[in-house]
């Protein structure tokens, strides 16, 4: 069965800290994997990772990929409270077309 | 603007009744989805429908029902076969072919309560 797994579930941090988030899977035929950021309500995209060692940058926010470790980090630097959110990663498969979901980080930045 | 548009909002239904969620696309977005949201859980598939009068079953189907009679719209119904609906509800939209598919668009949602 295709999975997600994401770590850690939650996370406390203070503003200006550094926080790595993880996402594992488990998926047959791998095409993509996705990164979004959900406030209150919908989720936003941050990144589509597809190439395994290249990494996307956006202002604080990084994430690269692993095929070989099945896996991939996002990275924020410099925390602020506006990136309290919850993290969501989602991978792709070829044979459904389907995203899976993992569970999402809560990330609380504290000032 | 172009976006994803869900409404009500906020939704309450008594025991036994049926409801339909709302969601709307203008981006021409041929594929749409509907997920569920608990907390804990992350989001769950019930329905997605890659072109109009077409529609599969995602992972938690039983106890909803959709349509697509058009490529703008895909309405959620949670019948009273649901047991436990009170959720967060979410749709969200994406180009049908090639990897550009897998960036879904998400709507601002509908929280779901039983009373």
């Amino acid at each position: 069965e295709d999975k997600v797994v994401q770590s850690p579930l939650s996370l406390v941090v203070h503003e200006g800290d550094t926080v790595t988030l993880n996402c594992s899977y488990e998926v047959t035929n791998f095409r993509s994997l996705l990164w979004y950021k959900q406030e209150k309500k919908a989720p936003t995209f941050l990144f589509m990772l597809t190439s395994s060692g290249i990494e996307k940058k956006s202002g604080r926010l990084s994430s690269i990929l692993d095929k070989k470790e099945l896996s991939s980090i996002l990275n924020i630097t410099a925390t602020q409270t506006g990136d309290s959110a919850i993290y969501l990663c989602a991978v792709s498969s070829s044979n459904t077309g389907k995203l899976i979901f993992g569970q999402g980080t809560t990330l609380q930045v504290k000032p | 603007d172009g976006g994803i548009t869900q409404s009500p909002k906020y939704l309450f239904r008594k025991e036994g009744q049926n409801v339909t969620l709302s969601c709307e696309q203008n981006l021409n977005h041929d594929a749409m989805y509907w997920y569920r949201q608990d907390p804990g859980q992350g989001l769950r598939l019930i329905y997605y429908s890659q072109i109009v009068n077409d529609f599969q079953k995602g992972d938690i189907a039983e106890g909803y029902s959709v349509s697509r009679e058009k490529k703008e719209s895909f309405p959620l119904t949670v019948t009273s076969a649901q047991k436990n609906p009170t959720a967060f509800y979410l749709c969200a939209s994406s180009a049908h072919s090639g990897r550009a598919r897998d960036t879904q668009y998400f709507g601002p949602g509908t929280r779901l309560t039983v009373l």
